[in-house]
């Protein structure tokens, strides 16, 4: 158990829906980082967060967003889904702001659209 | 495009051989991850190098950075049926960027 919680575990819905993805990072970690893993891309970076700002962009869609609460949880907003959004998106933590800190996952959400 | 490219993609071999995978690029990182997953999981830290030619062991996993710190090698010694997984390589800098992985398979 890394200490990261992602809910919910699965999810199904139909193409032009919205969802919201959440995670809670571990105890004292002030990063957080989305990655959307499919089988064609590998692990792909999203987006990362630390205490509530934005630090840094990858592939993230503009369908997509993020942010981070004052909780320090994160939520990943998906809209206007398609086919090819299904996929497990991860959430890891990290103690600080660096990408090179070690980072730990959370058991991720599986994301299918119909 | 991967930044980072890994090899072989798949791998299946039988206990107790040994096997090097490598994680290649043509950018510098001021580290390098290894991460192992399993179906369902999230990937899980193994190692981090960070000097140029670093070579860290642990336990029958021994890990190496090249010395232009663009490509990482990770060798396994006596494989066991429990190191089966994914092995993801993972680059950093102001972020980080993994590669696609190799499926290692140990088979009984």
């Amino acid at each position: 158990d890394s200490g990261v919680t992602q809910t919910p575990k699965h999810l199904i819905t139909a193409t032009g829906q919205r969802v919201t993805l959440r995670c809670s990072p571990r105890s004292g970690d002030l990063s957080v980082y989305w990655y959307q893993q499919s089988l064609d891309q590998g692990l792909q970076f999203l987006i990362q967060y630390y205490n509530g700002e934005e630090r840094a962009k990858g592939n993230i869609l503009e369908r997509f967003s993020a942010q981070q609460f004052p909780d320090l949880h994160s939520e990943l907003n998906l809209s206007s889904l398609e086919l090819g959004d299904s996929a497990l998106y991860f959430c890891a933590s990290s103690l600080s702001e660096g990408g090179y800190n070690e980072q730990f996952f959370g058991p991720g959400t599986r994301l299918t659209v119909l | 495009t991967q930044l980072l490219e890994q090899s072989p993609q798949f791998l299946s071999i039988q206990e107790g051989e040994n096997l090097t995978v490598y994680c290649n690029s043509s950018s510098v990182f001021s580290s390098l991850q290894w991460y192992r997953q399993e179906p369902g999981e999230g990937p899980v830290l193994l190692v981090t190098v960070v000097t140029g030619g670093e070579v860290k062991k642990l336990k029958r996993l021994t890990f190496q950075f090249g010395d232009a710190r663009k490509d990482s090698s990770l060798h396994i010694t006596a494989a066991q049926p429990g190191d089966t997984g994914l092995y993801l390589c993972a680059g950093a800098n102001n972020d980080m960027r993994f590669g696609a992985g190799t499926r290692l398979t140990v088979k009984p």
